[in-house]
């Protein structure tokens, strides 16, 4: 399996509140993404990351901000959650872009009340 | 645009039997294909890719998916299903020069 690690694995947060979900790859690859999984929908890519400090929306990136300070790491940040973002959040990374697998990371359920 | 596109919400098959999970692209040019499997409460694990070549592809856990320009279809089959192959299935394309594009999923229910 691809050295992913997603954290925190749960989190319950209020309306309004900011909440950061963290992803750390151990497999040194250049890209790495946020998806959001919800019923219905399969995954829906947030943003992504092209290297240190490089990054891009996707399709759904409204409400949500995203930073990579390090390779490894990736931090995606809800600035002030919604109910609507309740939701379950993968970290992907792949080496290349395009025309490539990705593989993901355990996933983050968090729940805003 | 491109797409993919899982017809199948939801598969009930009992143990033992064949299964096959549907898988269309829309798309001028020949994707990237992959299956992925999600168990429950976990990430998604990567079953098989397509890129060229042969057009019946070998994955892990007995998984197959054959590729059918003519049809524009990707399908993922099992001779014999597994209890422990109840999870939910997804399909993804690349398409030139976009990244990955998820279908919708599968959720496949085994009954003894």
């Amino acid at each position: 399996d691809a050295g992913i690690t997603q954290s925190p694995r749960h989190k319950v947060t209020e309306t309004g509140t900011p909440v950061t979900l963290r992803c750390h790859q151990t497999e040194n690859h250049r890209y790495m993404y946020w998806y959001r999984q919800d019923p219905g929908h399969g995954l829906r890519l947030i943003h992504y990351s092209y290297g240190v400090k490089d990054t891009d929306k996707g399709e759904v990136s409204d409400g949500y901000s995203v930073s990579r300070s390090k390779t490894e790491d990736f931090l995606l940040t809800l600035e002030s959650a919604t109910s609507s973002q309740t939701s379950v959040y993968f970290c992907a990374i792949s080496e290349r872009l395009r025309n490539t697998e990705a593989f993901f990371g355990q996933g983050t359920r968090l729940t805003v009340v | 645009a491109q797409s993919v596109t899982q017809p199948d919400i939801h598969i009930t098959v009992s143990e033992g039997a064949s299964l096959e999970l549907r898988c269309n692209y829309s798309y001028g040019a020949t994707p990237y294909l992959f299956w992925y499997v999600q168990s429950p409460g976990q990430g998604l694990q990567l079953l098989l890719k397509y890129f060229s070549g042969d057009t019946l592809v070998q994955g892990i856990k007995g998984f197959e998916a054959e590729f059918k320009r003519s049809q524009s279809s990707f399908n993922l089959r099992k001779p014999s299903v597994h209890w422990s192959d109840a999870a939910e299935y997804f399909c993804a394309g690349s398409f030139g020069n976009e990244k990955l594009t998820f279908g919708t999923g599968t959720r496949l229910t085994i009954i003894p």
